[in-house]
C-alpha cells in the first residue's frame, strides 16, 4: 500500500489532454513539492517534474504539474504514443523523514 | 554525464545477506544537498524507497527495512554500498541507486536514475 494515492490507469487518444492525480496528506504533498517520473516498462524511471511544477532541459513543454493542498497533479496534453508508460508522484513526507511514491498510473494511448 | 550502475547477486538465499555497490560518475558526493538514494520495485509493483546517505555521511532508512539495512560511501566518493540482511522472497526486487538532491528539507527528488539490477531472494 503505497503512501500517496494514484489511479491505477488512465488513457487517452492522440492529441488529447490527460490528468493523473495523486493524493496524499499534509506530511507530505501538503507541505511539500511533488515530483513525477515517467517509467517505460523495463528501463529506469526518468526525472519528469520536479519542484512541483517545474520541467528538467529536455521535457516537453506538454507536461505540466500543480498542487492544491494534499493533491497533486500531472497533466499531458498533445498526447503523443510515446507518453505510454508508467507514472509516479513522490514528495519529501515529514513523518517517514524520507520521500514517499505513488502506487504509479499506467498511461495507454488508444 | 552522470551515470550511476549497481552491482550485485542476481540470486540470493532466503536469510542470507545482501550486498550491492553503486559506481557513479559525473558527480560528486561532497557539496551540500547532495544524497544517493536507494530504491526498489518489485516485478509488476511500485517504487519503494529504502534509505538515503547524504554529502555529509548523514543516512536515513525507511522504517520497512531500517533493522535491515546500512548504507555506506567510500572513502574516494565513487561508489555507494547497499547491505541488506535476514533476506526473504518479499525483497525480490529490481534495485536502483539513484542521484539525488535536497533542498530546505522540502525537496528532495531524483535527478538520474540507475539502470537497475534485479536480484530474486530464492
Amino acid at each position: 500500500q503505497s503512501v500517496l494515492t494514484q489511479p491505477p490507469s488512465a488513457s487517452g487518444t492522440p492529441g488529447q489532454r490527460v490528468t493523473i492525480s495523486c493524493s496524499g496528506s499534509r506530511s507530505n504533498i501538503g507541505g511539500n513539492t511533488v515530483t513525477w517520473y515517467q517509467q517505460v516498462p523495463g528501463t529506469a524511471p526518468k526525472l519528469l517534474i520536479f519542484n512541483t511544477h517545474r520541467r528538467p532541459s529536455g521535457v516537453p513543454d506538454r507536461f505540466s504539474g500543480s498542487k492544491s493542498g494534499t493533491s497533486a497533479s500531472l497533466a499531458i496534453s498533445g498526447l503523443q504514443s510515446e507518453d505510454e508508460g508508467d507514472y509516479y508522484c513522490s514528495a519529501w513526507d515529514d513523518s517517514l523523514n524520507g520521500p514517499v511514491f505513488g502506487g504509479g498510473t499506467k498511461l495507454t494511448v488508444l | 554525464q552522470i551515470t550511476l550502475k549497481e552491482s550485485g547477486p542476481p540470486l540470493v538465499k532466503p536469510t542470507q545477506t545482501l550486498t550491492m555497490t553503486c559506481a557513479f560518475s559525473g558527480f560528486s558526493l561532497t557539496p551540500a544537498g547532495v544524497a544517493v538514494a536507494w530504491i526498489r520495485q518489485p516485478p509488476g509493483k511500485a517504487l519503494e524507497w529504502l534509505g538515503t546517505i547524504y554529502w555529509d555521511n548523514d543516512k536515513n532508512y525507511s522504517p520497512s527495512v531500517k533493522s535491515r539495512l546500512t548504507i555506506t560511501k567510500d572513502p574516494s566518493n565513487t561508489q555507494v554500498r547497499l547491505t541488506m540482511t535476514n533476506l526473504d522472497p518479499l525483497d525480490t526486487a529490481t534495485y536502483f541507486c539513484a542521484y539525488a538532491t535536497i533542498h530546505n528539507s522540502s525537496s528532495w527528488y531524483v535527478h538520474y536514475w540507475g539502470q537497475g539490477s534485479l536480484v530474486n531472494v530464492s
